[in-house]
């Protein structure tokens, strides 16, 4: 069975710092791994998605993750963190032969200090 | 162009009662899946639904049931409410049922008194 784990329920930095979500995953196929946004109130917006065409994929507003394997991981990063992007955050895994069925970790609640 | 599109937005139930939610997918998206939401936790896989057919079923009990209709839009029906089917319900459309990227509505939040 398929799995993500998050690291850390609520994460803080100051504006202008490095983000780091970090997101461990459990898979006996190669995944497809995601990160999603969810803004207060909202539903979910994709942030980038790992497909197997490069290690490292750039997302929208900024943010990228690595994937490897050799540590099971895709963490999130964004260099400069603005206030905009206090959201929860979860990392998400699609079974290779399951068509759309995502599962997601508990998330991760990124607050940004000014 | 339009989003997907999920009714009622907000929606207050007494235990034991059954609800009916209704999700609109983006056009030209022939897959719907349904998510639960409870408050703290992240997204849990209930049905997908592809061409009319359910094609994956998470670990939730009978008294959830949907369907997806000849214009691809789908119902969620859950029986018999309980309080802690109180959560935000999520649809998620996607262009096929294969690994494409599901896009998501804005979700109907259920609360069950």
């Amino acid at each position: 069975a398929q799995s993500v784990t998050q690291l850390g329920s609520h994460v803080s930095v100051s504006e202008g710092a490095l983000v780091l979500l970090r997101c461990n995953y459990s898979s006996s196929v190669p995944p497809y791994l995601f990160w999603y946004v969810q803004y207060p109130n909202q539903g979910l917006q994709l942030l980038l998605k790992y497909t197997s065409a490069a290690t490292l994929v750039k997302g929208i507003n900024g943010f990228e993750a690595e994937f490897k394997k050799s540590e099971t991981s895709f963490h999130l990063t964004k260099p400069s963190a603005h206030m905009s992007d206090a959201a929860e955050y979860f990392c998400a895994v699609s079974e290779y032969s399951s068509a759309s069925k995502i599962i997601f970790g508990s998330g991760t609640r990124l607050s940004i200090r000014p | 162009d339009a989003g997907v599109t999920q009714s009622p937005t907000h929606l207050i139930k007494t235990r034991g009662q059954h609800v009916t939610l209704r999700c609109s997918p983006i056009s030209g998206h022939k897959s719907v899946s349904w998510y639960q939401q409870v408050l703290g936790q992240g997204p849990q896989f209930i049905f997908q639904y592809y061409e009319k057919e359910e094609r994956g079923r998470g670990n939730f009990p009978d008294r959830f049931s949907a369907r997806q209709f000849p214009n691809y839009s789908s119902e969620l029906n859950v029986n018999a409410l309980l309080l802690g089917d109180s959560a935000l319900y999520l649809c998620a459309s996607s262009l096929t049922g294969g690994n494409t990227e599901a896009f998501f509505g804005q979700g109907t939040r259920l609360t069950v008194v």
